[in-house]
């Protein structure tokens, strides 16, 4: 099973700042990474799927990179609404498809 | 509109069982997959099983061997969850997740259900 290892924890940023999330897999998954936002009471949703290709309506601020075992979420200018939580998903090597810890992004 | 909508809140007995429920509409349910991902209170996201809707197939996390059964209706663009010998660590909130396409390129994990609060308790 392939783990997936999210830093920071909790991260602390003002509105405007740049946020950049981290996930690190146990091994190799290539480039099969997701990258999903989840708000209290509501279904995760889907950012970034292919570690770097944006979902349908995903606004340009954010966007994603990496391959093999590490990838970065970024956030290039917080608004109010992307504070939540972010989860990393691998389906390379599957099942079990696997989720990071999350991270948690709070207004600072 | 393409949507996911999920059976509502359910509380049951340790030992007990309980059937989830997920009915899609706007697309061609049998030419997608479909996944259970499970969460735990103030947990991260485990992924359950999954559902191949055209053929029925199916595979499931190690640990819910024996426990879960993931069925589909075709006729009904229905899916469905069913855990076993519920115990208190099963408590969560279980979506149903559209997955791959059989049939042509597609974003998986792109449409979730609005989730289904199971709630094991004596």
């Amino acid at each position: 099973e392939i783990v997936l290892t999210q830093s920071p924890g909790t991260l602390s940023l003002s509105p405007g700042e740049r946020a950049t999330l981290s996930c690190r897999a146990s091994q190799s998954i290539a480039s099969y990474l997701a990258w999903f936002q989840q708000k209290p009471g509501q279904a995760p949703r889907l950012l970034i799927y292919d570690a770097s290709k944006r979902a349908t309506g995903i606004p340009a601020r954010f966007s994603g990179s990496g391959s093999g075992t590490d990838f970065t979420l970024t956030i290039s200018s917080l608004e109010p609404e992307d504070f939540a939580v972010y989860y990393c998903q691998q389906r390379s090597h599957w099942p079990p498809i696997t989720f990071g810890q999350g991270t948690r992004l709070e207004i600072k | 509109q393409v949507h996911l909508v999920q059976s509502g809140a359910e509380v049951k007995k340790p030992g007990a069982s309980v059937k989830v429920s997920c009915k899609a509409s706007g697309y061609n349910f049998a030419t997608y997959t479909m996944h259970w991902v499970r969460q735990a209170p103030g947990q991260s996201l485990e992924w359950v099983g999954w559902i191949n809707s055209g053929d029925g197939n199916t595979q499931f996390l190690q640990k819910f061997q024996g426990r879960v059964t993931i069925t589909r209706d075709t006729s009904a663009s229905a899916a469905y969850m069913e855990l076993s010998s519920l115990r208190s660590e099963d408590t969560a909130i279980y979506y149903c997740v559209r997955g791959s396409s059989t049939t042509m390129i597609a974003v998986p994990f792109d449409l979730w259900g609005q989730g289904t609060m199971v709630t094991v308790s004596s």
